[in-house]
């Protein structure tokens, strides 16, 4: 099965702070990953497919990017609803989620 | 706008069946475009996919390497909605346990995770 695998596992900032975390996959998925916010008690929320593309009625604040193994999703400048917990999600060989990084504030 | 009811039991015996129901509406479940997933989370394990049915002409399903041996995703035409259930529960089956519908994006030939149930805790214990 393929990992993903992000980083960090946590992080503290700012608001308005740019933010940027990392997923990486074990092996080549092109660009087939997702990337969701989840905040407490609620289910994830898509923000970004196709690694790049931005789900409609998502703030353009949140941006992804990478091809094959290497993927990151920036926040541009951090707003106080944006602390969550963030998730990548790749589809190109069953579905399988990484660990999580939790956006904490400072 | 698609949206999703889960419903079942929050308790459930070690060795016996977990069954969850999840209705959808703003769309069918025989959607030619769509696949009906069930998706869990838990502390240890983090989000796991469990499994998708859908329907092509025919009736699909896909499950993960992990609970193959347990687990059946039904769709029922009749209510609009579609079930899982996990067969032989343990302790380590305690997890939040989501339904989520993901559509298929004729540009990227990928499917999209846009829609999602509330959520039920189960909990498995005697």
């Amino acid at each position: 099965a393929i990992q993903l695998t992000q980083s960090p596992s946590s992080l503290s900032a700012s608001v308005g702070d740019r933010v940027t975390i990392t997923c990486r996959a074990s092996q080549g998925i092109s660009s087939a990953l997702a990337w969701y916010q989840q905040k407490p008690g609620k289910a994830p929320k898509l923000l970004i497919y196709d690694a790049s593309s931005l789900e409609s009625g998502v703030p353009s604040r949140f941006s992804g990017s990478g091809s094959g193994t290497d993927f990151t999703l920036t926040i541009s400048s951090l707003q106080p609803e944006d602390f969550a917990t963030y998730y990548c999600q790749q589809f190109n060989s069953y579905i399988t989620f990484g660990q999580g990084t939790r956006l904490e504030i400072k | 706008q698609v949206q999703l009811q889960q419903s079942g039991p929050g308790l459930v015996k070690p060795s016996q069946t977990l069954s969850l129901t999840c209705a959808i509406s703003g769309d069918s479940v025989s959607s030619n475009s769509a696949a009906w997933n069930w998706i869990r989370q838990s502390p240890s394990r983090g989000l796991e996919w469990l499994g998708r049915t859908y329907y092509r002409s025919k009736w699909y399903n896909d499950y993960a390497v992990s609970v193959k041996s347990r687990i059946t995703i039904n769709p029922d035409t009749s209510k609009n909605q579609f079930s899982l259930q996990l067969n032989s529960v343990t302790p380590e089956d305690t997890a939040v346990y989501y339904c989520s519908g993901s559509y298929y994006d004729i540009l990227t030939g990928y499917y999209n995770f846009d829609y999602w149930g509330q959520g039920t805790l189960v909990t498995v214990s005697s």
